[in-house]
């Protein structure tokens, strides 16, 4: 069986902090994929990133990283410098090779100015 | 126009009525996706089409009937709902049926009175 856990329900900080949103996975598929969304306010997830179980490579995209362990499987997505327009909910998601979407319970992420 | 058009963005319907929700997408995708969000509830994934066949029914109560009828189309009809069923229902694309990364709407927000 897939599962994402997300064990941060609610995050808060102050506009510039920099914020690591956890996330751990688990599967017994030798290839599979994971995923970052964001869901602002307005409702539509917004894709942010995919990646494949035989690249772990880090991945930068602006403010925003990625550190992806295959060891401790997890799945980790940091902000730089956050700013009032980063606060959202965040989920992680897994797809199995072959299978659907398993979503994390996200993580509420607020940032204050 | 946006990737993935959801209507209405907001319905309110008594436990008797029958309305349809659309979706539409622009990306020129061969599968299309129902999710759907209750309030401290990770996503949770109805249906799944892939050109144009369904793929995938989780189980689904019978009061939620999808119908596709193009690659582009995907409704979601209901009836005789029950207030539980007060959500917000996203719908979804992707390029493949499993995979690759999926495109939100915005979303309709029901609520069953």
């Amino acid at each position: 069986a897939q599962k994402v856990t997300q064990a941060q329900t609610e995050i808060s900080v102050v506009e510039k902090e920099d914020v690591t949103l956890d996330c751990v996975y688990e599967t017994r598929d030798t290839t599979y994929y994971l995923f970052w969304y964001k869901q602002p306010p307005s409702g539509e997830l917004v894709f942010l990133i995919r990646r494949n179980s035989f690249d772990e490579q880090n991945e930068i995209s602006g403010r925003y990283s990625w550190n992806f362990q295959k060891s401790t499987s997890s799945f980790n997505f940091t902000i730089t410098a956050s700013q009032v327009v980063d606060s959202a909910v965040y989920f992680c998601a897994l797809s199995g090779y072959g299978q659907n979407f398993v979503f994390g319970p996200g993580t509420r992420l607020s940032v204050l100015p | 126009e946006t990737g993935v058009t959801q209507t209405p963005r907001h319905l309110v319907m008594g436990m008797t009525n029958k309305k349809s929700l659309k979706c539409e997408q622009h990306l020129g995708h061969n599968a299309m996706y129902w999710y759907k969000q209750s309030a401290k509830k990770p996503l949770e994934l109805m249906f799944v089409y892939s050109l144009e066949e369904r793929v995938e029914n989780n189980s689904v109560p019978s009061r939620f009937s999808p119908e596709c009828p193009n690659s582009s189309h995907l409704f979601l009809h209901l009836h005789t709902l029950q207030p539980e069923d007060s959500a917000l229902y996203l719908c979804a694309s992707s390029q493949d049926g499993q995979n690759t990364e999926a495109f939100f709407g915005q979303g309709t927000r029901l609520t069953v009175v």
